[in-house]
């Protein structure tokens, strides 16, 4: 089993739909991260489950809905996106312990396309 | 002042060439520092950590100046392959690391 799995690594996906990205690590990490890449921009944050408390990053639109049922998995709950949504979505784990973090490990991402 | 900055670049340079990027931040609380490479339309890679006295792994060496709130990344004998996107990663003290905008950089043959 690879660090970080994420699934699926495509979506296409229209205005209407509702949709669930996976991410699921296997390398007993405590903090769980969704970030976001669009074209030639850098990656932004979106959520953060470290220690079993969400933080999350407060321009994230609610069409957004993040999910961490336990701290090996997370998902990424989608429903009525935009266009502009489309991005290459990364799922990242590290250990974290106070203002000390290890280096993230990043799954292969999803590739998202809202038509 | 942004939590992250890097030059984007891009940084062109011939083969066998040393490069050197800069990265600076701002929470002077900052106790993690990482250097990522991307590849295009690929998820970043650890490439090395920064540690308080610098650290080196082979052409690559990673310094921290705390008193100047940046970290550099060094490039000896540049490769093809060294071709990428480098991204500096800082803990900006909330529970999170905040990724620079990255540096291009081609190496050309």
């Amino acid at each position: 089993e690879t660090g970080v799995t994420q699934t699926p690594r495509h979506l296409v996906m229209g205005m209407t739909n509702k949709k669930s990205l996976k991410c699921e690590q296997h390398l007993g990490h405590n903090a769980m991260y969704w970030y976001k890449q669009s074209a030639k921009k850098p990656l932004e944050l979106m959520f953060v489950y470290s220690l079993e408390e969400r933080v999350e990053n407060n321009s994230v639109p609610s069409r957004f809905s993040p999910e961490c049922p336990n701290s090996s998995h997370l998902f990424l709950h989608l429903h009525t996106l935009q266009p502009e949504d489309s991005a290459l979505y990364l799922c990242a784990s590290s250990q974290t312990q106070g203002n000390w973090d290890s280096p993230l490990h990043f799954g292969n991402g999803t590739r998202l396309t809202v038509t | 002042r942004k939590e992250v900055e890097q030059d984007p670049g891009p940084f062109n340079v011939p083969e066998g060439a040393t490069v050197a990027f800069n990265c600076t931040y701002s929470n002077s609380a900052s106790q993690s520092f990482f250097w990522y490479r991307q590849d295009c339309r690929k998820e970043p890679k650890l490439l090395m950590s920064v540690y308080s006295s610098g650290n080196e792994d082979g052409r690559f060496t990673a310094q921290l100046n705390r008193a100047s709130q940046y970290i550099s990344l060094l490039i000896r004998d540049s490769k093809l392959s060294d071709s990428a996107t480098y991204l500096c990663v800082v803990n900006t003290g909330r529970r999170a690391l905040t990724f620079g905008s990255g540096t291009r950089l081609q190496v050309q043959p």
